[in-house]
């Protein structure tokens, strides 16, 4: 399962305080995603990124905030303005750019609390 | 936007039995449902997909159907076995998937008692 990567796996967080999951691939895939998962909801996404330095906001972009300035890294901040943040995270990247094959790798994910 | 339902919430067979799972989506442009299989702790992977232009496509013991009047794809999952218990789930997109807008169901649990 080697090629994307998310860190930490667990993840503890104090209410008021922004914390930064990381995402790294060497896929040399062009998009990244992050999506969340709670149980009983599926995937949502809530950013995703075609290319370095360009990102979308996804179904559920509130209270997060995202960046690219490297085509291996996507990191996602959960920002004190997520009103429910503890969630499993996980990051996922495919090839892009107009091509037809479309599997979205998945990270291990990051399991976030709040305390 | 598009929503995809997917029914059932969790499903339950003996092994060797079959296991179907169905999906629904809402806008008539999705042309591309991929399905992945979530082990417990694991991250999710793809299993098989299929693309608008094709009414069925399989893999082994594993097939997805399509139809597009309906608006509605299946998992079809043949002689299974303790192995294939996971989280399944299905999603639809527009453009392949290019445009980062795969749209999930919310999963279902399927169990394979020996």
């Amino acid at each position: 399962d080697g090629g994307i990567t998310q860190s930490p796996k667990y993840l503890f967080r104090k209410e008021g305080q922004n914390v930064t999951l990381s995402c790294e691939q060497n896929l040399n895939h062009d998009a990244m995603y992050w999506y969340r998962q709670d149980p009983g909801q599926g995937l949502r996404l809530i950013y995703y990124s075609q290319i370095v330095n360009d990102f979308q906001k996804g179904d559920i972009a509130e209270g997060y905030s995202v960046s690219r300035e490297k085509k291996e890294s996507f990191p996602l901040t959960v920002t004190s303005a997520q009103k429910n943040p503890t969630a499993f995270y996980l990051c996922a990247s495919s090839i892009t750019a107009g091509g037809s094959y479309n599997e979205q790798f998945f990270g291990p994910g990051t399991r976030l609390t709040v305390l | 936007g598009e929503n995809v339902e997917q029914h059932p919430s969790t499903l339950s067979v003996q092994e060797g039995d079959s296991a179907v799972i169905k999906c629904t989506y809402s806008d008539s442009a999705s042309n591309y449902f991929p399905w992945y299989k979530q082990e417990l702790g694991k991250r999710p992977q793809l299993i098989i997909d299929i693309r608008s232009n094709v009414g069925e496509k399989k893999d082994q013991r594993i097939a997805v159907t399509l139809n597009k009047t309906a608006k509605h794809f299946s998992l079809h999952i043949t002689e299974t076995q303790p192995e294939d218990s996971a989280v399944y789930f299905c999603a639809a997109s527009m453009d392949g998937g290019s445009q980062g807008n795969l749209i999930f169901g919310k999963g279902t649990k399927l169990s394979v008692k020996p």
